[in-house]
């Protein structure tokens, strides 16, 4: 079936230091890949995505790169700010452009940055 | 563009009782999924809907029920509410059915006592 396997925080990091989440998929087909973020009392927002292997997504300073041959899709920031303090989620949808409409989720990974 | 509304944004509810949420998505999209997010399952898809027609279900008991209405809008229903119904349930609109990326709302914030 389809999962998806994030780090498990919560990752404390101090302001400009180097970010990295991992996220590893398991999928049927050719997913395509999500990263959310949750920040206190709100909703999801989409950070980026990627729809094919070897795409990168890449938003407010954030990056990841579609991996197919190690199943992959991790998150990463150069220098992080103490306004980036959220949960991240690791989505895939499992038929890029297909019927299906559901997301399939990790489980979240909290990020704190300190000043 | 105005974003995915959800109404109400907390409720509070006992046991037994029904609820009722509303999701208005984003003007133009016609494809609205919800999700169930608690700290123990994460996050979860209950239903997706489009053209007022349900498309696809998540692993749910039957007393998760939705609607869609002909402007788009969606509504889902919880009978007989169990303690363990207590969750943030997050609206989401796309503009196609299966359409991958979805634009997520504030969510309800449900609390069964």
């Amino acid at each position: 079936g389809n999962s998806v396997t994030q780090m498990e925080g919560p990752v404390t990091l101090s302001e400009e230091a180097f970010l990295t989440i991992n996220c590893t998929y398991t999928a049927t087909g050719y997913p395509s890949l999500f990263w959310y973020v949750q920040y206190p009392g709100e909703g999801l927002q989409l950070l980026l995505k990627a729809t094919k292997a070897d795409d990168k997504g890449s938003n407010k300073g954030f990056e990841a790169t579609y991996r197919k041959e190690t199943t992959s899709f991790h998150l990463e920031k150069g220098s992080v700010q103490v306004s980036d303090s959220a949960v991240y989620f690791c989505a895939l949808s499992p038929r890029r452009g297909g019927s299906q409409g559901n997301l399939i989720f990790g489980k979240g990974t909290k990020l704190s940055v300190k000043p | 563009k105005a974003g995915v509304t959800q109404t109400p944004r907390y409720l509070i509810k006992t046991r037994g009782q029904q609820v009722t949420l509303s999701c208005s998505p984003i003007s133009g999209h016609r494809s609205v999924s919800w999700y169930q997010q608690t700290p123990g399952q994460g996050l979860q898809f209950l239903f997706e809907y489009f053209s007022e027609t349900q498309r696809n279900k998540g692993n749910f008991p039957g007393r998760f029920s939705g609607r869609q209405f002909s402007n788009s809008r969606s509504e889902m229903n919880v009978s007989t509410l169990e303690l363990g119904d207590s969750a943030l349930y997050l609206c989401a609109s796309s503009l196609e059915q299966g359409q991958e990326t979805q634009y997520f709302g504030p969510g309800t914030r449900l609390l069964v006592l």
